[in-house]
């Protein structure tokens, strides 16, 4: 079945570092790939999307792009800040003959960003 | 922008009691979908809804069932509460048509004590 694989955290950094969270997939067909952001007690955010190979999602700075050859959808930010400190989440989702967009979601890679 | 409306945002039950989440769709969306999230855990499919019709199923238990309203409202009604039922509750809708992006609401923190 379709699977999304993403890397365990917590990933701890300091402010204004690079960061990267490797997101893979499998997948039957062409999925669309994204990246949601959930902050501490709030829910789930849309932070960034593609929709096909070599589409390059941007958002607040981060950027993913979307690697057919590879199957993946890493996640980076140059520069990061103490507000980026979150759980993201890499999903994908196939168009369902009955179920319109039904995402599947990654484990949750928990940021931790200190000053 | 209108969001996704979910209530009542908290919820604290006990044991085999009952519990109905609400959730309100973006204006105009078609289709809603409850996602449960355990603690630590990514959040886990439980059912959809298109056009007041379930139009899939996840793992939602035998317990719990849901419903979409002519208003396009959606209702999640969860009976014989388990302890392990404690979870966050996310309701989400989209336009079905084509690659339409999912929004989700802030979801319902369901404690079962």
């Amino acid at each position: 079945g379709d699977s999304v694989t993403q890397m365990e955290g917590p990933v701890t950094l300091s402010e204004e570092a690079f960061l990267t969270i490797n997101c893979t997939y499998t997948a039957t067909g062409y999925p669309s790939l994204f990246w949601y952001v959930q902050y501490p007690g709030e829910g789930l955010q849309l932070l960034l999307k593609a929709t096909k190979a070599d589409d390059k999602g941007s958002n607040k700075g981060f950027e993913a792009t979307y690697r057919k050859e590879t199957t993946s959808f890493h996640l980076e930010k140059g520069s990061v800040q103490v507000s980026d400190s979150a759980v993201y989440f890499c999903a994908l989702s196939l168009p369902q003959n009955n179920a319109g967009n039904m995402l599947t979601f990654g484990g949750g890679t928990r940021l931790m960003v200190k000053p | 922008a209108a969001g996704v409306i979910q209530s009542p945002r908290h919820l604290i039950k006990e044991k085999r009691e009952t519990a109905t989440l609400k959730c309100y769709p973006i204006p105009r969306h078609d289709t809603v979908y409850w996602y449960q999230q355990g603690p630590g855990q990514d959040p886990q499919f439980l059912i959809s809804f298109y056009e007041k019709m379930q139009s899939d199923k996840g793992s939602i238990p035998d317990r719990f069932s849901a419903q979409q309203f002519s208003d396009y409202h959606s209702e999640l009604n969860m009976s014989s509460l388990e302890l392990g039922d404690s979870a966050l509750y996310f309701c989400a809708s989209s336009r079905r048509q084509g690659r339409s992006i999912i929004y989700f609401g802030p979801g319902t923190r369901l404690t079962v004590t």
